[in-house]
């Protein structure tokens, strides 16, 4: 069975710098990886999706890598501002379509 | 726009009383699914269904049910809620590429 880990559980860090989510899965055998964010009480916004085919994935300040060989996937956010505080959560997608959630990792930008 | 819309968004009852919690997607997406979110758990799946009159089960069904009439549509019903079922429920629909599109949740609490 699939298992889904996210390291660290939370994240604070100051306005500007650079930083990397980090998420690993123990079955390679995957359809695709997402990330999401969760804002305090409110639903989960896909952020990226990265195909079991492709290596990464670019939406403006964040690039998704996949490396399936060693089951880790990270999230690196460019320049973080306030605003990307949120609970950030990676899934992985079997052949079936069963997604798998890790625990999230709670980041917090400092102004 | 592009949405799923879960009814009721907060919901308090009491053990016993069935309750059905309503999802509806306007994407013509084939694939939907219901998750529930418990501190120190994450998301976990309770069903999917791959497509109209085609459900399964996914990692916690028990003491729920589903049905898929319609596409757009997917409740998830609990017959006979008990405490043990409060949690924060979200149902989503996936698009073809395997992006996941999540309602904005209903709070269910089982007094």
């Amino acid at each position: 069975k699939q298992e889904v880990t996210q390291i660290p559980a939370a994240l604070s860090v100051p306005e500007g710098e650079n930083l990397v989510l980090n998420c690993s899965f123990t079955d390679s055998a995957i359809y695709n990886l997402q990330w999401f964010r969760q804002d305090p009480g409110k639903g989960l916004t896909s952020l990226l999706l990265i195909q079991s085919s492709q290596r990464e994935q670019t939406s403006g300040r964040l690039n998704a890598s996949l490396d399936k060989s060693s089951g880790r996937s990270t999230l690196y956010i460019a320049a973080s501002q306030p605003g990307d505080s949120a609970t950030y959560l990676c899934a992985s997608s079997g052949s079936a379509r069963q997604l798998t959630f890790g625990s999230g990792t709670q980041l917090t930008v400092l102004p | 726009e592009a949405q799923v819309t879960q009814n009721p968004r907060y919901l308090i009852t009491v053990t016993g009383k069935k309750l059905t919690v309503t999802c509806s997607q306007n994407m013509n997406h084939e694939y939907m699914s219901w998750y529930r979110q418990d501190p120190g758990l994450g998301l976990r799946q309770i069903y999917y269904s791959m497509n109209v009159e085609v459900t399964d089960k996914g990692d916690v069904p028990e003491g729920y049910k589903v049905s898929r009439k319609e596409k757009r549509n997917f409740p998830l019903i609990l017959e006979s809620p008990s405490p043990n079922q409060t949690s924060l429920y979200f149902c989503a629909s996936t698009g073809g590429t395997g992006e996941l599109f999540f309602g904005e949740g209903s709070r269910l609490t089982v007094l």
